[in-house]
């Protein structure tokens, strides 16, 4: 089975809204990373956690190890926020394996 | 951090003709990765880019259809043998500057006709 299950596959928001993506790991992972991959297809580095949880503007994330599991917590979603979002973890050889992925769309 | 550069950003090439796609870091950085990404999917490993040596390949992926160099620490080049419409997809390079955070390039998006 997939090493990340990333969850949900789709997200729609409105304006001003949040949510939370979540990623759940099947072996002991070292560190987790987030990504948002916009329309052009660039992959943007969100955070890297090897433990703890990270705040940065609208987005917040936690890694807890001991439990395998990752959150991407979203708040006051906007129009720009809008992609595709991916958990990508890193066991002991630090190879990442992505999870398939979550399609959020914002809208107004 | 580190900056990835790649090129060409996007290709159309004929089925059976190979191509190159070349990927540059701004700094040195030891361990280089190559990730194929189909549309409306997951990215997935194929390679990992060893500096002066074979580079060592995921289940899936081999040396004759994607042969991979990386000269020095900052380049390293992809090679799409025998192309195939299935091969069309994004291709993105990505490294490590240390233990922590990897960094992606643009990707190289390729339709193979």
């Amino acid at each position: 089975g997939d090493q990340v299950e990333q969850s949900p596959s789709a997200l729609s928001l409105h304006e001003g809204t949040g949510s939370a993506l979540r990623c759940n790991f099947t072996t002991t992972m070292r560190a987790v990373q987030w990504f948002q991959q916009n329309s052009r297809g660039s992959l943007i580095n969100l955070f890297y956690l090897a433990s703890g949880t990270k705040e940065n503007g609208r987005l917040k994330s936690t890694f807890n190890s001991k439990e395998s599991y990752s959150t991407l917590h979203i708040r006051d979603a906007q129009l720009e926020d809008s992609g595709t979002y991916f958990c990508a973890a890193g066991g002991s050889n630090a190879k990442l394996t992505f999870g398939k992925g979550t399609k959020l769309s914002v809208k107004s | 951090s580190v900056l990835l550069y790649q090129k060409p950003n996007r290709d159309i090439c004929q089925s059976g003709t190979s191509l190159k796609i070349q990927c540059v870091a701004d700094s040195q950085v030891v361990s280089m990765f190559w990730y194929q990404q189909f549309q409306e999917q997951s990215l997935m490993l194929m390679a990992t880019a060893n500096e002066g040596s074979e580079a060592t390949y995921e289940s899936g992926f081999t040396k004759d259809k994607f042969p991979i160099s990386r000269p020095n620490l900052t380049f390293s080049t992809l090679t799409v043998n025998n192309a195939r419409p299935g091969d069309s997809s994004i291709y993105f390079c990505s490294s490590r500057a240390g233990q922590d955070t990897q960094y992606f390039g643009p990707g190289t998006r390729l339709l193979v006709l």
